[in-house]
């Protein structure tokens, strides 16, 4: 494997169900995020994680809890979420620390919440 | 309120014509602009970026031009071919601190032969 890739591509989940989505990045980066996509609206950015810490969270509701468990892995956990909550889930990564440093994307996981 | 803008949703351009998309920023801070485009059911891929201390950045059919005065980028494809239909994302981000970069809502290029 090879980029960022994200499991699952595609996830329905009702409002009660408890799900994870999976991403794993292999370029040897040490910053990873979580971004999502709703129809007619900018990425937005969810969490940022450098070195396995959490730097920021974008006034996530507690419903979306991440998980770093090294660089190479972030998961994205759910509970509870809302049909608002449908939307392209996009992980990414990158070096660490200043800005000059282009993001990798993977494939995104498309989640419907019925 | 939005810090970066892409004012047209979409963009109608012939095949070996040029395309210019355009840009605006909000924040006097940000000093990296990147440009992504996205195909459906792909995440965005880095396209070209520049730095505020450039005007122009040129890759093979690809630059983008900064004007830091009127904080407004543009990117242009020239010649325009049709698997450069796309979306095309602008980013903005600062030089200092931890990478997190603020998208624009992004333009659809259609390029037909």
């Amino acid at each position: 494997e090879t980029g960022v890739t994200q499991t699952p591509r595609h996830l329905v989940m009702g409002m009660t169900n408890k799900k994870s989505l999976k991403c794993e990045q292999h370029l040897g980066h040490n910053a990873m995020y979580w971004y999502k996509q709703s129809a007619k609206k900018p990425l937005e950015l969810m969490f940022v994680y450098n070195f396995k810490e959490q730097t920021e969270n974008n006034s996530v509701p507690s419903r979306f809890s991440p998980e770093c468990p090294n660089s190479s892995h972030l998961f994205l956990h759910l509970h509870t979420l809302q049909p608002e909550d449908s939307a392209l889930y996009l992980c990414a990564s990158s070096q660490a620390g200043g800005g000059a440093y282009e993001q990798y994307f993977g494939p995104g996981t498309r989640l419907t919440v019925t | 309120d939005q810090q970066v803008k892409q004012n047209s949703p979409s963009l109608s351009v012939q095949e070996g014509r040029i395309s210019i998309l355009n840009c605006d920023y909000t924040n006097s801070m940000f000093d990296y602009f990147l440009w992504y485009k996205k195909y459906p059911a792909e995440g965005p891929t880095f396209l070209i970026s520049i730095s505020s201390i450039k005007d122009k950045n040129e890759d093979g059919r690809f630059t983008v031009f900064l004007n830091k005065s009127a904080k407004h980028l543009s990117l242009h494809i020239v010649p325009s071919q049709p698997g450069d239909s796309a979306v095309y994302f602008c980013a903005a981000n600062t030089l200092t601190g931890y990478s997190t970069l603020t998208f624009g809502k992004g333009t659809m290029l259609l390029v037909s032969p």
